[in-house]
This record gives structure tokens, C-alpha cells and sequence, in this order.
């Protein structure tokens, strides 16, 4: 199985330009989430959505914006990179909100702006 | 707000031998989920073991286990007959029964020594 597939896995973007970090996932789960993981921290979350058509920020929204058309599909978009957006950014999703519910996370994308 | 503090920031063990990771956290939730991940070099995140704050009695999964002390607010996971494999950053995660976002800890880097 698939699961959560991230697209590009590294990527190197120059200050000022803009890009989508990728996401899909197979297991028809309505939740997915966006993080981003910066070094010697654990993860934050960037945005959310909780089914197509409907997305809402978490806890570090800013400089970042998201789409939801289709149930597999999360792309992260970055506007106007900046350094601080140098970080990993971890896609995952759910079957539901609850805590029962295990996150499936993929593999990470490591993005460096200079 | 909800805080999570992991105050060891690496740890080592000898393989076989038993180690405990500490974590405790900051709520004024009485219904919630407290979370283990594990983040191997590969970066994927993966979950080891959940607990349920209204269950008293402490989750388990193999060689993994926790002592959970709601008053206290302390989650610790004890790993017993350590794996080389077991080598990895550790990390606590919070989410509120109705919520749907982690609070993660900063990590604890857990080496297995051969």
C-alpha cells in the first residue's frame, strides 16, 4: 500500500520564489494535515482540512496556503520563500478527527531556501 | 494552551537492557489522548503506543509501555529489551478528545548501544 506519498523528498528554492510540496494519499481518509518539523523540534501543524473543499490554519499558517478538490489529494503552497521556511514538511491524514484514529505520515519533504 | 515537555534530550542504552523517556505535559483538559512516536533516520513518524486519559490502566504494545499519571501529568514510556533497531528520535504527542492537532514534545534522541 501507498499510503501518504510527498512529493519532491528535498528541494532547495531561493528567497522570493514560490512552490508546492505535493501530498496524496490511498486511503480514502477525509482528514489530512500539513506540519512542518524544524530542527530539534517537534511538529506544528500548518493547515488541516477535514474533507474536499474545506481547509482551515493550525498553529503556523502564515506564508503558506493550501487547496483541498479531491479527497486523495493536499498540496502546500509556499508564497514569496523566506529562510525561515527552511524545514521538513510532513503530510499525514486520518480516517477521522478522533485520537483513536492513528495519523499516517509520509516520508517528509526537506526543503532549504537560500 | 497545551504544553509538552520532553526534558531529556538524548539518551542512550545498552541493547537488551530497559530505558525510560520521560515527557509531561499542560492542560486544562479533562478528556484527551496522550501519544509515543517514533522518528527513525528514515524521518517517517511512526506511533508506538497511545493512551486514553480516561482509562487508568496503562497502554502496552509489546515492549513498549507507559506509566501514565493523569494528577501528575506525566506520560513516560519505558522500553524494555532494547533493539538496535529501537534507535531513533522519541517523540510525546497531546491531542484533545474533540481536537485535531498534535502538541508535540521537542524530542528525545534515544541511541541503542550494541
Amino acid at each position: 500500500n501507498a499510503g501518504v506519498t510527498q512529493t519532491p523528498k528535498f528541494h532547495i528554492l531561493k528567497i522570493g520564489q514560490s512552490m508546492t510540496l505535493q501530498c496524496t494519499q490511498d486511503m480514502n481518509h477525509n482528514y489530512m494535515y500539513w506540519y512542518r518539523q524544524d530542527p530539534g523540534m517537534g511538529l506544528k501543524l500548518i493547515y488541516y482540512s477535514v474533507g474536499a473543499g474545506i481547509t482551515d490554519k493550525g498553529e503556523v499558517p502564515n506564508g503558506y496556503n493550501v487547496s483541498r478538490s479531491t479527497t486523495e489529494d493536499f498540496p502546500l503552497r509556499l508564497e514569496l520563500a523566506a529562510p525561515s521556511q527552511t524545514s521538513v514538511y510532513f503530510c499525514a491524514s486520518s480516517y477521522s478527527v478522533q485520537g483513536n484514529q492513528p495519523q499516517h505520515f509520509g516520508d517528509g519533504t526537506r526543503l532549504s531556501i537560500l | 494552551a497545551q504544553t509538552v515537555t520532553q526534558s531529556q534530550p538524548e539518551m542512550s542504552v545498552q541493547e537488551a537492557e530497559t530505558v525510560t523517556l520521560s515527557c509531561t505535559y499542560d492542560t486544562s483538559e479533562n478528556n484527551y489522548y496522550l501519544f509515543w512516536y517514533k522518528q527513525p533516520p528514515s524521518r517517517q513518524m511512526i506511533l508506538v503506543i497511545r493512551q486514553e486519559a480516561y482509562k487508568q490502566q496503562n497502554a502496552t504494545e509489546n515492549r513498549f509501555s507507559v506509566n501514565f499519571q493523569k494528577a501528575a501529568k506525566s506520560f513516560s514510556l519505558k522500553i524494555s529489551d532494547s533493539q538496535l533497531g529501537d534507535t531513533a528520535m522519541y517523540f510525546c504527542a497531546f491531542m484533545k478528545r474533540t481536537g485535531n492537532q498534535f502538541y508535540f514534545g521537542t524530542g528525545t534522541s534515544l541511541t541503542v548501544i550494541p
